[in-house]
């Protein structure tokens, strides 16, 4: 079975700080990996995919397949990352879904 | 249109009620989900059309919801005879389905619900 699981469904952080969301994964093959944004009032949308290993917006990730995590970083929180994060895994063609942190960046 | 389209933006309806709620993926998109997300839940997946055809609609949680795709395109999700649990923001995606690197999904805004 495919899980993806996000421990922390609140998280706060001051403004300039680091944050890491957290996201671990279970799943018996070569994993496509994703995480997803959802600003207020916005529709939910891709930020980054591990096969890319791009930086978006100040954002990384990396795929550690020994610890099967997937956590998502930045060094230096804004407060326009305020945001509803999720994690989630593509096996074939179905996606799944953590169920989300919500980060606020306090000013 | 360039994007995921879903309507109603919003639905008020009376608890015993049907309602259906629509969603138009991106053209040429052949794989097509249902989420909904309420507060606190996170995103709860549904269904998951390939085509027209539902390979995943384990995430149903009821016989009251079902859902279906003509044409490979434009997607139904039918509530019959609505509850206050039902009472959620519905999400409908869809993605190329063409395998690996193609598997992006993209959102609609979303149809909220609410049942009195």
């Amino acid at each position: 079975a495919q899980r993806v699981t996000q421990p922390e469904k609140l998280l706060s952080v001051f403004k300039g700080a680091p944050v890491e969301l957290k996201c671990n994964y279970s799943y018996s093959g070569s994993p496509e990996l994703f995480w997803y944004v959802q600003y207020s009032r916005q529709r939910l949308q891709l930020l980054l995919r591990h096969i890319s290993r791009e930086s978006i917006k100040g954002f990384t990730a990396d795929l550690n397949k020994g610890e099967t995590s997937f956590h998502l970083k930045k060094p230096f929180a804004q407060e326009e990352d305020s945001a509803m994060y999720y994690c989630a895994l593509s096996s074939g063609n179905q996606f799944y879904f953590g169920t989300g942190t919500s980060l606020t960046v306090i000013p | 249109g360039a994007g995921v389209s879903q309507s109603p933006s919003n639905k008020v309806t009376e608890k015993g009620k049907d309602v259906e709620l629509r969603c138009d993926p991106i053209s040429g998109h052949t794989a097509l989900y249902w989420y909904r997300q309420s507060l606190g839940q996170g995103l709860e997946f549904l269904i998951y059309f390939q085509g027209n055809s539902a390979p995943d609609k384990s995430g149903l949680p009821s016989d009251r919801f079902s859902a279906e795709r003509t044409g490979g395109s434009v997607s139904t999700l039918t509530i019959q005879r609505t509850q206050q649990e039902d009472s959620a923001v519905y999400l409908c995606a869809s993605s190329l389905g063409g395998g690996a690197g193609n598997t992006e999904a993209f959102f609609g805004q979303g149809t909220r619900l609410t049942v009195v």
